[in-house]
């Protein structure tokens, strides 16, 4: 049974701590998402990769925030130093490109920042 | 500005009594429609979607969709819910000229009661 896997699924750090997330898309998918979701701005796309090129990155703070895709088997999402409003769920979702095509997502990592 | 909208915050159904999601869209051209589910401390799952022809789309776990062009709107509907089927529920939709940017809906909170 294909999925998208993240690591960890939850993870609380003190402010100014360096956090990574990690997430294995599913194998043969040439995209990859990531999202945050918090209550107040539902889900907001933070970065897209597509064939590992970062093709937008738009929605992501560029002074604290980093998205990679080192290969094709695992995506990183970075956030140094964190701050208590980064506290969210993060999720990493992969597909096939293509305008009609679906997502797949991970279960996610709920990050608290303390 | 191009957007979706879930009018219910939250909708109430009896098990075995039918339900409908509601879901009307602001996006230019004839867009891609989305469905997706999000059970409690887990990841979004894709419903089903809209693409081209007939206007009623079957998906997973018994649910469909009636697509309108005329009033914007993609409803999902069940003919007899079930207490399982409690969950969030996303409509999103992808602009023609995207191949990835999707236009998410605030969630709607379905509750089947025993």
């Amino acid at each position: 049974d294909a999925r998208v896997t993240q690591t960890p699924r939850h993870k609380v750090t003190e402010m100014g701590q360096e956090v990574t997330m990690r997430c294995q898309p599913i194998l043969g998918h040439n995209t990859v998402f990531w999202y945050r979701q918090t209550m107040m701005q539902g889900l907001e796309l933070l970065a897209y990769f597509r064939n590992r090129a970062p093709l937008d990155d738009s929605g992501m703070p560029k002074d604290r925030f980093s998205a990679e895709m080192p290969d094709a088997t695992l995506a990183t999402l970075k956030i140094q130093p964190s701050e208590p409003r980064d506290s969210a769920v993060y999720f990493c979702a992969s597909g096939l490109a293509g305008s009609n095509t679906e997502a797949f997502f991970g279960q996610g990592t709920r990050l608290t920042v303390v | 500005a191009q957007s979706v909208a879930q009018p219910e915050d939250q909708v109430n159904v009896a098990e075995g009594n039918p339900l409908t999601v509601k879901c009307t869209y602001s996006v230019s051209g004839n867009p891609y429609l989305f469905w997706y589910v999000q059970y409690p401390n887990r990841g979004l799952q894709f419903l089903l979607k809209y693409i081209t022809g007939d206007n009623l789309v079957k998906g997973s776990y018994g649910f469909e969709a009636e697509f309108n062009k005329s009033q914007t709107s993609f409803h999902l509907k069940k003919p007899s819910a079930l207490v399982s089927d409690s969950a969030l529920y996303f409509c999103a939709v992808r602009p023609r000229d995207s191949n990835y940017q999707l236009i998410w809906g605030a969630g709607t909170k379905l509750i089947i009661k025993p």
